[in-house]
């Protein structure tokens, strides 16, 4: 069975600096996706970066970058120029494909980030 | 584009009723999961449907179920509410096996009194 471990359960930043999310994975099988998800005080998940088990590159988009270390199975999530908006709870989540033969999502415990003027 | 819509966005129902919640995924989007959020067991995958049928499904009693219609929109319905069923639920659209995104809705959050 796969599992998404998140050890941060809270963190601070400064405005305008970089953090970095913690998150490990487990999976036998070789071929995975691992998502990462922002979810405000509203409730709705909010979808921000994709990165795929046999990608080479790791993922950017915008000021989220995804530091994917296969062989140490994690995918930690850095936030470049940390803004006041950013304030959140964040989640890492896998899917595989082969075992769920489907679209399930396997969540971690999340890391809420606060972001301080 | 409109994006995953939930309805209702809140409920408040008695132990013992039943309740439906929708999703309406977005346009083209042929999976729906569903995953219920409760700040003691985190998010758990409920179910998924994929062209009107069940494709998976989580470790939740029978009295969680759903369906999928004609045009992807789907529904959960809980049956016989207990006070733990007090929860968001959050529904995923997503595309096909290969997608590499899952949208959400905002949740429908469901307070059982």
């Amino acid at each position: 069975a796969q599992k998404i471990t998140q050890t941060q359960p809270g963190m601070f930043v400064q405005e305008k600096e970089a953090v970095t999310l913690d998150c490990t994975y487990d999976t036998s099988d070789p071929s995975y996706g691992l998502f990462w998800y922002k979810q405000p005080s509203s409730g709705e998940m909010i979808f921000l970066i994709y990165q795929g088990s046999y990608d080479q590159q790791n993922a950017t988009e915008g000021r989220y970058s995804l530091n994917f270390q296969k062989a140490r199975k994690s995918a930690n999530l850095v936030i470049s120029a940390s803004q006041l908006g950013d304030s959140a709870m964040y989640f890492c989540a896998m899917r595989v494909p082969r075992q769920a033969a489907g679209n399930k999502l396997t969540f971690g415990g999340g890391t809420r980030v606060l972001v301080k003027p | 584009k409109a994006g995953v819509t939930q309805t209702p966005r809140y409920l408040i129902k008695t132990r013992g009723q039943q309740v439906t919640l929708s999703c309406s995924p977005i346009s083209g989007h042929r999976s729906v999961s569903w995953y219920q959020q409760t700040p003691g067991q985190g998010l758990q995958f409920l179910f998924e449907y994929f062209s009107e049928t069940q494709r998976n499904k989580g470790n939740f009693p029978g009295r969680f179920s759903g369906r999928q219609f004609s045009n992807s929109r789907s529904e959960m319905n809980v049956s016989t509410l207990e006070l733990g069923d007090s929860a968001l639920y959050l529904c995923a659209s997503s595309t096909s096996d290969k997608n590499t995104e899952a949208f959400f809705g905002q949740g429908t959050r469901l307070t059982v009194v």
